[in-house]
């Protein structure tokens, strides 16, 4: 099975930074990745699916990249209501595995 | 709008059985599919099992396979999880989620989750 691997596992920045969290596939995958926030006692919110593309409602400040085998969410501008565990999943074939998560504090 | 509620949860003895609900609204259930991702306290995501919107294929988790039953009743707008053979490492709260596009993708809708917790 592909494993997916994130880093880091926790982050502390300051408001208006500049976030990157990466994702990497053990085998390729394409662009079938998406990104996930979550905030503690909440479900899971889609950020980014297709590696890029924003899903409906999310701030422009949220961006994602890559193909194959490595990903990286950005956050553009750092805001205190982006803390939350960030999650990455491959989606190509079953099983549909998720990143360990990266944890967002602000500093 | 759509909605996603999930039922069923609770404390079960180890070897026991549960049957968790997730009743959809807001969209045209048989036409996606649906997934069960559960969550161990202060732990990540893990993919669980997921069913074609026909209900006629699905998948499962290794961690799950042979106890674990995905299915569907697109005429009740529900999707279910029977778990059986229930261990403590079943702890967790259960999320049902809705795929994005017909063809098999990620999740665009989640639901609040059930809480099972499995202890003697």
């Amino acid at each position: 099975d592909i494993q997916m691997t994130q880093s880091p596992s926790s982050l502390s920045a300051s408001v208006g930074d500049r976030v990157t969290i990466t994702c990497r596939a053990s085998q390729g995958i394409s662009n079938f990745l998406a990104w996930y926030q979550q905030k503690p006692g909440k479900a899971p919110k889609l950020l980014i699916y297709a590696a890029s593309t924003l899903q409906s409602g999310v701030p422009s400040r949220f961006s994602g990249s890559g193909s194959g085998t490595d990903f990286t969410l950005t956050i553009s501008s750092l805001q205190p209501e982006d803390v939350a565990t960030y999650y990455c999943q491959k989606y190509n074939s079953a099983p549909q595995t998720f990143g360990q998560g990266t944890r967002l504090e602000i500093k | 709008e759509v909605q996603l509620l999930e039922s069923g949860g609770g404390l079960v003895q180890p070897g026991g059985s549960l049957r968790l609900s997730c009743a959809a609204s807001g969209f045209i259930f048989s036409a996606y599919a649906m997934t069960w991702v559960r969550q161990a306290p202060g732990k990540g995501l893990d993919w669980v099992s997921t069913i074609s919107g026909s209900g006629d294929t699905s998948y499962y988790a290794d961690s799950v396979k042979g106890r674990f039953t995905i299915s569907r009743d697109n005429s009740k707008n529900t999707l279910y999880l029977q778990i059986n053979g229930l261990r403590a490492e079943d702890t967790a709260v259960y999320y049902c989620a809705k795929d994005r596009s017909s063809g098999g993708s990620c999740y665009n809708y989640w639901g609040q989750g059930t809480l099972v917790i499995v202890s003697s």
